[in-house]
């Protein structure tokens, strides 16, 4: 009964390939993120969806592209894979828009390398 | 620019008291929080600050000065499971979150 989880935990694969990263939420939320956190642990948001629609897109290349089937999933997916990819990437989720104290529960994490 | 400044990485002692200062410059303010993070493990929340002063949740305490643009978690009666990783992040005036790069903690017997 995971209240975030991401899928894959690891993701090994060669420049140039397109990959997706899945996450689901059983909480009921209404608002899901996608953050990347580099070498350095700096926690960056990339998207962020509310009841399927976008809501935060930060200046990430557009060889990332977000994908909220419905409130529960947020699916990422990355083509033309490059080196400078290879982080861990967090899956999000709070009741409510940014707007207040909303707690955000997080996924465990996919780690990405990229080779 | 934004900024969240806190320490790379302290080190304390089972059982003693450690701060873990936090200083920030963000467009704007609305609420700061801690979370907590193990490694190779996700964030998860310690707490939540909007209005100056101490909030204290267990073992856990968390202070603001907005005008100082000033925060810091204090853990009490420290344990070993303390190691982690404490992250402070700012809710800026769009109401997105900026994190700092979190405080490496170093818990030793």
């Amino acid at each position: 009964d995971t209240a975030v989880s991401q899928t894959p935990k690891y993701l090994v694969t060669q420049m140039g390939n397109d990959k997706s990263i899945k996450c689901e939420q059983n909480l009921g939320h209404d608002t899901m993120y996608w953050y990347k956190q580099d070498s350095k642990k700096f926690l960056k948001i990339m998207f962020s969806y509310n009841n399927k629609e976008l809501i935060i897109n930060e200046t990430v290349p557009n060889r990332f592209s977000p994908k909220s089937p419905d409130k529960a999933h947020l699916n990422l997916h990355i083509n033309s894979l490059e080196l400078g990819d290879s982080a861990v990437y967090f899956c999000a989720s709070s009741q409510d828009p940014p707007g207040g104290g909303e707690t955000q529960y997080f996924g465990p994490g996919t780690r990405l390398l990229v080779l | 620019g934004q900024n969240i400044d806190q320490p790379t990485e302290m080190t304390a002692t089972e059982g003693a008291i450690v701060q873990i200062n936090c200083t920030y410059q963000t467009s704007g303010f609305n609420g700061l929080f801690w979370y907590q993070q193990h490694a190779g493990e996700a964030p998860t929340f310690l707490s939540y600050n909007v209005l100056d002063g101490l909030e204290e949740k267990g073992r856990f305490s968390s202070f603001l000065s907005r005008s100082k643009g000033y925060s810091y978690l204090l853990l009490k009666e420290l344990q070993m499971k303390d190691s982690a990783s404490y992250l402070c992040a700012v809710k800026d005036s769009n109401y997105q979150l900026i994190w700092g790069a979190g405080t490496k903690l170093i818990i030793k017997p």
